[in-house]
């Protein structure tokens, strides 16, 4: 929906280990839940997105979760490498109407070597 | 993403000067917006069209205008620029419902 919650808002780990980011949204008729990687100086661009008919998917290092019941979602990445290091922003826009698209506002990762 | 182009890509604006700034996309989509991105604010949207001839506000509008005359432009006005106009602005276009969206390249803006 329009008012998405998104934490932490920075997060350091290192090389191997597994990274969570949470986001928390407000329209209960959202069902498409994107996750954006920004690498430093660089645009947004996709890297999962799971929509309301699964619970989870999964991509090699990278998995979300969703709980609609609960109306919150979930970024976990592991094995986490230093190329993971970026911005990692959530959205779900709100389920009906016009695609009004806002972002949480952002986890910082670093992954240290 | 060849299909999002922003112009330019850096300015710098005295304030109280007015510019435009222009956001073309090649992929036919309907959907276009406009954010602004500050250092630990995230993605911010500031006005955003569902179609040629449509504009609505988004999250932080005040001191911006848009247009959207042709489905392939969409246009970002400041009057009259401000300090706190200061900003990375990003544009995004985005073809359905519960789609992918492409972003710009960004321009990077500051006003002195």
């Amino acid at each position: 929906g329009e008012n998405v919650e998104q934490h932490p808002s920075t997060l350091s780990v290192q090389e191997g280990d597994s990274a969570v980011i949470k986001c928390t949204y407000s329209d209960s008729a959202s069902n498409y839940f994107p996750w954006y990687k920004q690498e430093l100086g660089k645009r947004p661009q996709l890297i999962i997105d799971i929509r309301s008919n699964v619970g989870e998917k999964k991509d090699q290092r990278i998995a979300v979760t969703l709980n609609k019941t609960a109306k919150h979602f979930s970024l976990h990445i592991t094995e986490t490498q230093p190329e993971d290091s970026a911005v990692y922003f959530c959205a779900a826009p709100p389920g009906t109407g016009f695609q009004k698209l806002v972002f949480g506002t952002g986890t910082r990762l670093l992954v240290s070597p | 993403n060849a299909g999002v182009t922003q112009t330019p890509k850096f300015r710098v604006l005295k304030t109280g000067q007015s510019m435009t700034l222009l956001c073309a996309q090649d992929m036919n989509h309907e959907y276009m917006y406009w954010y602004r991105q500050d250092p630990g604010m995230g993605l911010r949207l500031i006005h955003y069209s569902v179609g040629e001839g449509t504009t609505a506000k988004g999250e932080v509008p005040d001191g911006y205008n848009v247009s959207r005359l042709k489905k392939q432009n969409f246009l970002l006005g400041l009057e009259s620029a401000a300090p706190s106009q200061t900003s990375v602005y990003f544009c995004a276009i985005k073809g359905a419902v519960n789609t992918e969206a492409f972003f710009g390249q960004g321009t990077r803006l500051t006003v002195v």
